[in-house]
């Protein structure tokens, strides 16, 4: 199907494990995205990549790893899951143009983590 | 740096009310700027942009006028819907964010039949 999409949509695990949340994008837009959501804190951009093999820190990078591979997919891991990453994921792309400042923005439909 | 401020929520209203959502920012640039809605369960989706001073984004019933002289970009809807409950984000972009969307902490509407 055309679009983003995300999985898995639900994950619980336990604080230590490694986690990967899957991102992939049929577009084959340039920019990819990852935001956490939290209560009082709105969106945070964890990761960002304009580019396969380009990537860049966001606000919250901390604690999580991020590779692109190829265009399509962008996917995050928790390299050991603490509960404070117990939080909603959203995968993004846009593509880039001459006016990105203009670009708009697509989600995927979310990851709801929890860290017990 | 740049930041953007929406009002505190949840903002309730009857169905057919007017509804005003604030937004202003802090741009040292030219930013454009965006609303984002999430309805519940889903990801986020834009409703509307604009992108230089005096532009006013449309969509749905919904309107926002970037206002460079207030710095703000106000939603506005005449007549609320239940249907139109939902997250709402403001956001912008500029060349200064590395054209990274910068977030507002969202509003959450509530209509009541």
């Amino acid at each position: 199907d055309a679009g983003i999409t995300q999985s898995p949509r639900y994950k619980i695990t336990e604080t230590g494990r490694q986690v990967t949340l899957m991102c992939h994008q049929t577009w084959s837009h340039s920019y990819m995205f990852w935001y956490r959501q939290d209560l009082g804190h709105g969106l945070r951009l964890i990761y960002y990549s304009a580019a396969a093999d380009i990537t860049d820190k966001g606000e919250v990078p901390d604690g999580y790893v991020v590779s692109r591979s190829k265009t399509e997919n962008f996917p995050l891991t928790l390299e050991s899951a603490t509960r404070s990453q117990t939080s909603v994921y959203f995968c993004a792309s846009k593509d880039f143009t001459s006016g990105a400042s203009t670009d708009t923005q697509y989600f995927g439909p979310g990851t709801r983590l929890t860290v017990l | 740096g740049n930041s953007v401020t929406q009002m505190e929520g949840p903002v309730t209203l009857s169905e057919e009310a007017f509804l005003t959502i604030n937004c202003t920012y802090t741009a040292t640039g030219y930013p454009s700027l965006f609303w984002y809605v999430q309805y519940p369960g889903e990801g986020l989706q834009l409703l509307l942009k604009a992108t230089k001073a005096d532009d006013k984004g449309s969509n749905k019933g919904f309107e926002a006028t970037y206002r460079k002289e207030t710095t703000s970009f106000h939603l506005e809807k005449g007549s609320v819907q239940v249907s139109d409950s939902a997250v709402y984000f403001c956001a912008l972009s500029d060349l200064r964010s590395n054209y990274q969307l910068i977030w507002g902490a969202g509003t959450k509407l509530i209509i009541k039949p």
